[in-house]
């Protein structure tokens, strides 16, 4: 089945770090991919759209200049969490959507990544 | 804008009986799609069911089961003969149509299984 990596899973790093964070469909195409950030017990919230060559759309109050995403490939989306502050510290998940011209699509349109744990020290 | 709202944060069930956790949700919308996501402890989100906004059948995975009313907005989720391994956190989620794949995501519902 479709499946969708993130790396790394958990990130340890000092305050004023930047922190770059992949996400990869292993076996589709996704042209367009989503970033959620979810604090503890709490629900995935929507960051940002990201599309193949082109911006990404930023969901209200979230700061584009703090998190840059950047999809250069129909297989490959990064998140780069810039200048990373305590108040960055949460978990965070991508997933990736199945074009809608492949066989995939039909079995489960939208595939999430395992998230990356990240800590800011 | 929409909204899904789970009303139950926390809910409880005995190994073997049937447990539902509740959704609603608000839209203008007449095409969508609503799921149900489980996230255990690993964290990982994986789909238990979904379903599709024009069709009148309740979608059924296994033990798992959906009372979908349109006209009410409500989506719940019940699970029959619990098990250990349903213990996890459970989220409703809506999709429009027309939306790309964007997902709004329910405050979600942690389900304790007892033995």
């Amino acid at each position: 089945g479709a499946v969708v990596s993130q790396h790394p899973s958990r990130v340890i790093c000092k305050s004023g770090t930047s922190v770059k964070i992949e996400c990869r469909s292993l076996d589709f195409q996704a042209t367009t991919m989503f970033w959620y950030r979810q604090f503890p017990k709490q629900s995935l919230m929507l960051m940002a759209t990201s599309n193949e060559g082109s911006k990404a759309t930023y969901e209200q109050g979230v700061e584009k200049d703090k998190f840059l995403i950047n999809h250069a490939s129909l297989t490959l989306s990064t998140l780069t969490v810039t200048s990373a502050h305590p108040e960055d510290s949460s978990f965070y998940i991508c997933s990736a959507r199945v074009d809608r011209d492949s066989v995939l699509y039909s079995n489960q349109p939208q595939h999430f990544g395992d998230g990356t744990r990240l800590s800011i020290l | 804008a929409q909204t899904v709202t789970q009303s139950q944060p926390e809910m409880s069930v005995q190994e073997a009986e049937t447990v539902t956790l509740s959704c609603t949700y608000d839209t203008s919308e007449s095409d969508y799609y609503l799921f149900w996501y489980k996230q255990p402890p690993s964290r990982q989100m994986i789909l238990v069911i979904r379903q599709e906004a024009y069709k009148q059948q309740n979608a059924t995975e296994n033990r798992f089961s959906v009372n979908f009313q349109k006209a009410a907005k409500s989506f719940s989720l019940k699970i029959s003969d619990s098990q250990l391994g349903d213990a996890a956190m459970y989220f409703c989620a809506y999709r429009a149509g027309a939306s790309y794949g964007k997902l709004t995501f329910g405050q979600g519902t942690i389900l304790t299984v007892h033995p």
